[in-house]
Order: C-alpha cells, then sequence, then structure tokens
C-alpha cells in the first residue's frame, strides 16, 4: 500500500500563473479531502468528495480555487492566477467508508507551493 | 460552526518529562475525535482516535483523556523522548452531517535529551 501519493512535492509559480495539485487516495478510499497549511493559519479544511461527489466545499476561496474528482482514483485542486498568499503545503486525505464517522484520515506528504 | 482551541502553540521539555497538550472545543454535538502526529518534514500521522463513549485512552507512551462536560480534550506524552519531537494536532468531527473534521492549530514539541 504506497499510501497517499501527491504530485508534485514542491511547485514554484509566478505570481498569476496557474497551479494543478495532484492526489492519489488509498485504493478503496472512498472519500478524499483536501487541506492548506501554513505557520499562520494552521491547518485550515478546503473541501472534501465522496465517492467522487463534491459533497462540502465551504473552505475553498471562492474565487480562484476549484477541485474535482473524474475518478476515484485521483483528485485535483488547481488554483488559478495565483497570488503569493496562496503559498502553502496543500495537504490530502483519503478515508475509508469503513466506521463511518469514526474512520480516520490517511494523509499524503503534500505540495509545497511557493508563489513568487 | 466548530471552534477549536490547542494549548500550548510551543512546548519544551526534557526527556523523560510529560507533555500535556489540551484543545477544546465549542459543538456540544461534536463526538469524534482524533490526534494526529506530524513529525518534521512529514505527513500527519493518526495517534489515537476516540469517541464521545470513551473517557480514556492509552496508548504506548501516551494517555487521551476526553471531558465531554467541559469539551476538553487532552494528549498526555509520559516519559516523553526526544523520538517524540514533533507538532501534534488534535481534530474534531460532528456527530452526525458530513466527514469534515475541524483542527486544532498545532502544538510544537520540543524533547531535549
Amino acid at each position: 500500500n504506497a499510501g497517499v501519493i501527491q504530485t508534485p512535492r514542491h511547485k514554484v509559480t509566478g505570481k498569476g500563473q496557474e497551479a494543478t495539485l495532484w492526489c492519489e487516495p488509498i485504493s478503496g478510499h472512498s472519500a478524499v479531502f483536501w487541506y492548506r497549511q501554513t505557520i499562520v493559519q494552521g491547518l485550515e479544511f478546503l473541501t472534501y468528495f465522496r465517492n467522487q461527489a463534491p459533497i462540502d466545499d465551504s473552505g475553498m476561496p471562492k474565487e480562484r480555487f476549484s477541485a474535482q474528482m473524474p475518478n476515484q482514483s485521483h483528485s485535483t485542486l488547481k488554483i488559478q492566477s495565483t497570488q503569493p498568499q496562496d503559498s502553502a503545503v496543500y495537504l490530502c486525505a483519503s478515508s475509508s467508508g469503513l466506521g463511518g464517522r469514526y474512520a480516520e484520515q490517511f494523509f499524503g506528504p503534500g505540495t509545497r507551493l511557493t508563489v513568487l | 460552526g466548530e471552534q477549536v482551541e490547542q494549548r500550548p502553540p510551543h512546548l519544551s521539555v526534557r526527556e523523560g518529562d510529560s507533555a500535556f497538550i489540551t484543545c477544546t472545543y465549542t459543538d456540544p454535538n461534536s463526538y469524534y475525535f482524533f490526534w494526529y502526529k506530524q513529525e518534521p518534514g512529514a505527513s500527519l500521522q493518526l495517534l489515537m482516535k476516540v469517541f464521545s463513549s470513551t473517557e480514556i485512552n492509552e496508548g504506548q507512551g501516551f494517555t487521551v483523556l476526553l471531558n465531554k462536560k467541559d469539551k476538553r480534550l487532552s494528549l498526555n506524552l509520559t516519559a516523553a523522548h526526544p523520538g517524540d519531537s514533533a507538532a501534534y494536532f488534535c481534530a474534531v468531527r460532528h456527530g452526525t452531517g458530513g466527514y469534515k473534521v475541524v483542527f486544532g492549530s498545532g502544538t510544537r514539541l520540543l524533547v531535549s535529551p
């Protein structure tokens, strides 16, 4: 079991460019979560999918951020027109349906995004 | 919505001492609680999970306490060692509704020899 895979591990973009982050959940897991981690804000929930359907995107900035899960093996987080304040580590986590809400999330290594 | 406050933000102890971290939450309907450990440069790993009917859970070298009346979740690392140096995060999930969890702001623990 390779765990949750995130690519790239590091990404540097110029202000105004687009960034696409990829996540491959653990095989068989039905839920995928995206978080943003910074020193100042800590771990911020962005959005999550269950059985590929978007369930809660209450943490997503309304502009420039979008997430998709086109199939059960990967999810993408896209940031358009990146800004320096988007610099953060973006974490993806997946969770199985076993145990319902008691099921823990398994985190990927994260993608460190730096916007110059 | 749920608010989770975690204290202290930084903690430095000597090897063999205890390290105590506390999270307080606001939503009385929160039912599932998790502690995660994040070592430097690594991602979050589950340390322990507890739910409302469990008040004390013991793991290898640590104890988790849940006080439902005070809406407080605690992690006590007993006899800490340098390998425990990491960031620790509590996470809280509602008993109904979706699967979203709310994380505490984290505690950076340093255990010196």
